[in-house]
C-alpha cells in the first residue's frame, strides 16, 4: 500500500464549487504540504502543516484553505474553485531524519471549467 | 525572484549515453539542502538523490550523481548509461535555508527523452 495517498485522482468540477482533496499517510510524519503543480512553473507550496495546531501559508494561499484533522490527514479546500485552480495537486510529507526528504501522494488532476 | 533555475526545458539523450541535466539555485545562506526529484508520464514524484551544502563530497545514488559545484551556486544532476526508463520530467528544489519546516522550493523543471 501507498504510504501517501490522495483522493481524488481526477476531479472535473465547475466554477463556483467548493471542493475538497484529501491526504492521508502511514508514514508517521508530522509535516505534510500541499503543492500544485502547473506546466512550466514545477511545484508551488500552498500550505503546509507541522501537526494539527499548527497551519501555515505557503508561496501561493489564496482561495485555498486546509484542514489537518489528525496527524495523518491533511486536506485542502476551495472554497469557490475558479479555472486558474486547474492543476495537478500534490500532498507530501516530510522524513523526521535528515536530508528530510519529502515524500509524495501520486497526485490529484483537477479541472476546474 | 526565483530561487532554483532549470534553463533547460526539453533534453534528449541516447540510449546508454549519460546526460547532465543543469540546476542554480540562489541563496546566502550557508546551511542548505539540494534535491533531485523525477517525475515520470505516470504523475507521481520520487526522491533520487541529495545534497548538502557542507558535504565534501558529491552525491551519488546508482547512475545518479550530482555535480555540486558551491561557489558556482550549481547543483547538476548526471544520469549515465541512460536507459529508456529515464524519459521523464527532473526537478531540483532546495530546502529552505535555516527552517525547521523542511520546505522545498522547485525549479520549473527539465524533460529528458532518452531515444533508443
Amino acid at each position: 500500500d501507498a504510504d501517501v495517498t490522495q483522493t481524488p485522482r481526477n476531479r472535473i468540477t465547475k466554477t463556483g464549487k467548493r471542493i475538497m482533496l484529501e491526504c492521508s499517510q502511514t508514514k508517521g510524519h508530522d509535516r505534510m504540504y500541499w503543492y500544485r503543480q502547473d506546466p512550466g512553473l514545477g511545484l508551488r507550496l500552498i500550505y503546509y502543516s507541522f501537526d494539527v495546531k499548527d497551519i501555515n501559508k505557503g508561496e501561493i494561499s489564496d482561495g485555498y484553505s486546509v484542514s489537518r484533522q489528525a496527524q495523518a490527514k491533511f486536506s485542502l479546500s476551495l472554497e469557490s474553485a475558479i479555472p486558474n485552480q486547474t492543476a495537478l495537486y500534490f500532498c507530501a510529507t516530510s522524513s523526521r531524519t535528515e536530508p528530510y526528504e519529502q515524500y509524495f501522494g501520486p497526485g490529484t488532476r483537477l479541472t476546474v471549467t | 525572484a526565483q530561487k532554483i533555475t532549470q534553463t533547460q526545458p526539453g533534453m534528449f539523450v541516447q540510449e546508454k549515453e549519460a546526460v547532465t541535466l543543469d540546476c542554480t539555485y540562489d541563496t546566502s545562506d550557508p546551511s542548505y539542502g539540494l534535491f533531485w526529484y523525477k517525475q515520470p508520464s505516470s504523475g507521481e514524484m520520487i526522491f533520487l538523490i541529495y545534497q548538502g551544502s557542507y558535504d565534501q563530497q558529491n552525491a551519488t545514488e546508482g547512475r545518479y550523481s550530482l555535480n555540486f559545484q558551491k561557489a558556482r551556486k550549481s547543483a547538476n544532476l548526471v544520469i549515465s548509461a541512460s536507459q529508456l526508463g529515464d524519459s521523464a520530467m527532473y526537478f531540483c528544489a532546495m530546502r529552505e535555508p535555516g527552517s525547521n519546516d523542511y520546505k522545498l522550493s522547485f525549479g520549473a523543471g527539465t524533460t529528458v527523452t532518452v531515444r533508443a
